[in-house]
């Protein structure tokens, strides 16, 4: 079946745009997660969706970024007047339930801030 | 706090030869553990992973990992590596809902 897909693949922006991405995870799975992967931070855990609430939001690092899911399904990931340190690979994963189900991953969005 | 480390950042290889990748946990309660690979612009791909039960895990692509609770160690082997094994490998467990992740260590594999 489908894995779990992110879009765009790649983004580049300025400094001071907003950009949403986009992640649409493996049908059926209940549980979404966002992280970010960057040169100088690794993989960080950014938060954790079940259906449409955010139990964990702990990970998000300012109040320019905000997440939402609808229809249990679609996730999208939005940072606002985007700062140069932003650039990152940004990676979703979802799994079928929450706790310690296995995780997938999609391929990730490239995000550059000029 | 709950992390892991991975000893290595770059590890290189022979073909053929045998693959040991390092991985510490700190933690007074057994964590679930894992490890992923991630090759070059794609996502991560689970290998294999330690939840209870049998110490020794076999994962995909002829890996396994032992989980060594004396040691806090969860190093990941392969027998003979192939080319094809090439990769960033992260070693990972569980942090609530989400998962923290070692640094990674870059797999290379000389012919």
């Amino acid at each position: 079946g489908a894995g779990v897909s992110q879009s765009p693949s790649n983004k580049v922006t300025e400094k001071g745009k907003d950009v949403e991405l986009r992640c649409d995870p493996i049908s059926g799975h209940t549980a979404l997660y966002w992280y970010r992967q960057s040169l100088g931070q690794g993989l960080e855990f950014l938060i954790y969706f079940q259906g449409n609430s955010a139990p964990d939001k702990s990970g998000l690092p300012s109040d320019r970024f905000s997440a939402e899911r609808t229809g249990g399904s679609v996730s999208t990931l939005t940072i606002q007047r985007t700062q140069q340190e932003d650039s990152a690979v940004y990676l979703c994963a979802s799994s079928f339930g929450g706790g310690l189900e296995t995780q997938y991953f999609g391929p990730g969005t490239r995000l550059l801030v000029l | 706090a709950q992390s892991v480390t991975q000893l290595g950042s770059h590890v290189s290889v022979s073909e053929g030869a045998l693959v040991l990748l390092r991985c510490n946990y700190s933690s007074s309660v057994p964590p679930y553990l894992f490890w992923y690979v991630q090759y070059p612009n794609q996502g991560l791909q689970l290998l294999l992973k330690y939840t209870t039960g049998a110490t020794l895990v076999k994962g995909i692509n002829g890996f396994e990992a032992e989980f060594k609770k004396s040691e806090t160690s969860f190093h990941l082997t392969k027998p003979s590596a192939h080319m094809s094994d090439a990769a960033e490998y992260f070693c990972a467990r569980n942090s609530g809902y989400a998962l923290n992740f070692g640094k990674g260590t870059s797999l290379l594999v000389t012919p």
